[in-house]
């Protein structure tokens, strides 16, 4: 089974508050992804990682960052929160090859800024 | 562009009822392609996928889809609608050369009594 995990799944911070959004995969996958989803609405690809030490922005800008130092942990880290980062932000991982592209995806970490 | 569209944001439909959700693509070659739902406040969940052979496919929940390449096409259907199926779905696509995922827009499926 299909193992991502993503804390916390709710957090609530102030303005200029720094945070880091944690992801962890138990599944070997090289690619894991960022997106950022406003509730109803369609998902955006904020960063991306092919393997370790990999990190490649997404279609939507974004004001946060990633990191890859293990295969299983990719965070994503806001310096400076502010309230338009209010939203879902969702990670997945997929395989590098095979499987067709097919992204497993964590719970979500629903984050508001006050 | 690669690009996969879902026209209907919303949908409602009455317990029981049969369901379609609509999805297109755009690629140059046969895409991979997905289904997802998400209920409120979830991640993603695969509800099936296809890559090749039979066009017909069949996925948890009693969810189906079938490829039609003439019509660009992978429409998502259920012949009897439960009220636990109310949520958000996704059709994706790849071209399976190590490229992101393309996804729709979602359709949001409310289920009436």
């Amino acid at each position: 089974e299909a193992d991502i995990y993503q804390t916390p799944r709710y957090l609530v911070i102030g303005t200029g508050k720094k945070i880091t959004l944690e992801c962890s995969q138990t599944m070997g996958h090289d690619k894991m992804y960022w997106y950022q989803q406003d509730p109803g609405m369609e998902l955006h690809l904020i960063h991306y990682s092919y393997g370790v030490n990999s990190t490649e922005k997404g279609d939507l800008s974004s004001e946060s960052t990633v990191s890859r130092i293990r295969t299983e942990h990719f965070p994503l880290t806001l310096e400076s929160a502010r309230p338009s980062h209010t939203s879902q932000y969702l990670c997945a991982s997929s395989e590098f090859r095979g499987a067709g592209g097919e992204q497993y995806f964590g719970p979500g970490t629903r984050l508001t800024v006050t | 562009a690669q690009s996969v569209t879902q026209p209907d944001i919303h949908i409602t439909v009455s317990e029981g009822a049969s369901l379609e959700l609509r999805c297109n693509y755009s690629y140059g070659a046969t895409p991979y392609l997905f289904w997802y739902v998400q209920s409120p406040g979830q991640g993603l969940q695969l509800l099936l996928k296809y890559f090749s052979g039979d066009t017909l496919v069949q996925g948890i929940k009693g969810f189906e889809a079938e490829f039609k390449r003439s019509q660009s096409s992978f429409n998502l259907r259920k012949p009897s609608v439960h009220w636990s199926d109310a949520a958000e779905y996704f059709c994706a696509a790849t071209d399976n050369a190590g490229n992101m995922l393309t996804f729709g827009g979602g359709t949001r499926l409310m289920v009436k009594p």
